[in-house]
C-alpha cells in the first residue's frame, strides 16, 4: 500500500536554530514527492517538490531513494514558518497521498 | 485570491440530512480531488474527476457521492450514510501542463459540522 508517514505530529525549535522535518514514503514505482504548507488561516499551499530542486524560503528537501525519506530542511528558523506542514507523494495516477502532518512551532 | 472558490465556508448538518459542499475552479484544470481533513489524520482522499463525466472513489468514498457534469464544477454530497461527517473538506484541482504540472491546487476548505 502507498503510504507517506510524517512521525513527528508536533516539533518545536527556537528562532534561528535548524529544522528538520522529516518524512518517510513507501510507493510502488517512482512518485514525485511535495511539500505542502498549511499557515494559520490560510489555504493549504506548494511548498516545494523534489523534481524542482530548489530552496523555497530558505528550506530545501532532498529525495533519498535509497531510505526512501524526503525529510525538509532549514538552517534557520523563522518564527513566519511556524505552520502544519504536509508531505506528499503522487503516483502514476497523480493522487496524492499525505501525511499526517507536522506543526512546526518556532519559538522567539 | 484565486482560482478555486468552495462554498459555504461553515455548514451544518441534521441527522439524516443530505448536505452538498461546491467546489468551482477558473483555473482550466482537467483534473479535481475532494479530501476530508481530521485533526491528527492529514488529508485523505474522498473523489477524484480526471475529466469531466468521469470521477473515481478514492480512500474513503463510503458516505460520499459526487458530479462532474462541467468541468468548473465539482460538488461533494455529504449523505446521511456517512455517519462521522464533522470535519474540514478541501476541493483541490491539478495543473497537468507547464512547468505547475502535477501541482495541486486548494480551496480554502469547508468545516461541517453535525447539529
Amino acid at each position: 500500500a502507498q503510504r507517506v508517514t510524517q512521525p513527528e505530529k508536533l516539533l518545536s525549535v527556537f528562532k534561528g536554530a535548524p529544522v528538520e522535518l522529516k518524512c518517510n514514503y513507501s510507493y510502488s514505482g517512482s512518485p514525485e514527492l511535495f511539500w505542502y504548507v498549511q499557515y494559520s488561516r490560510q489555504r493549504l499551499q506548494l511548498l516545494l517538490r523534489h523534481i524542482s530542486r530548489e530552496s523555497i524560503k530558505g528550506f530545501t528537501a532532498d529525495l533519498n531513494k535509497g531510505e526512501t525519506s524526503f525529510h525538509l530542511k532549514k538552517p534557520f528558523a523563522q518564527e513566519e514558518d511556524s505552520a502544519m506542514y504536509y508531505c506528499a507523494a503522487s503516483g502514476s495516477a497523480r493522487q496524492l497521498t499525505f501525511g499526517s502532518g507536522t506543526q512546526l512551532t518556532v519559538l522567539p | 485570491d484565486g482560482g478555486i472558490t468552495q462554498s459555504p465556508k461553515y455548514l451544518f448538518r441534521k441527522e439524516g440530512q443530505n448536505v452538498t459542499l461546491s467546489c468551482e475552479q477558473n483555473l482550466n484544470h482537467d483534473a479535481m480531488y475532494w479530501y476530508r481533513q481530521d485533526p491528527g489524520q492529514g488529508l485523505r482522499l474522498i473523489y477524484y474527476s480526471q475529466i469531466v463525466n468521469d470521477f473515481q472513489k478514492g480512500d474513503i468514498a463510503e458516505g460520499y457521492s459526487v458530479s462532474r457534469e462541467k468541468k468548473e464544477s465539482f460538488p461533494l454530497t455529504v449523505t446521511s450514510a456517512q455517519k462521522n461527517p464533522t470535519a474540514f473538506y478541501l476541493c483541490a484541482s491539478r495543473s497537468t501542463g507547464g512547468f505547475a504540472k502535477n501541482i495541486q491546487y486548494f480551496g480554502a476548505g469547508t468545516r461541517l459540522s453535525v447539529l
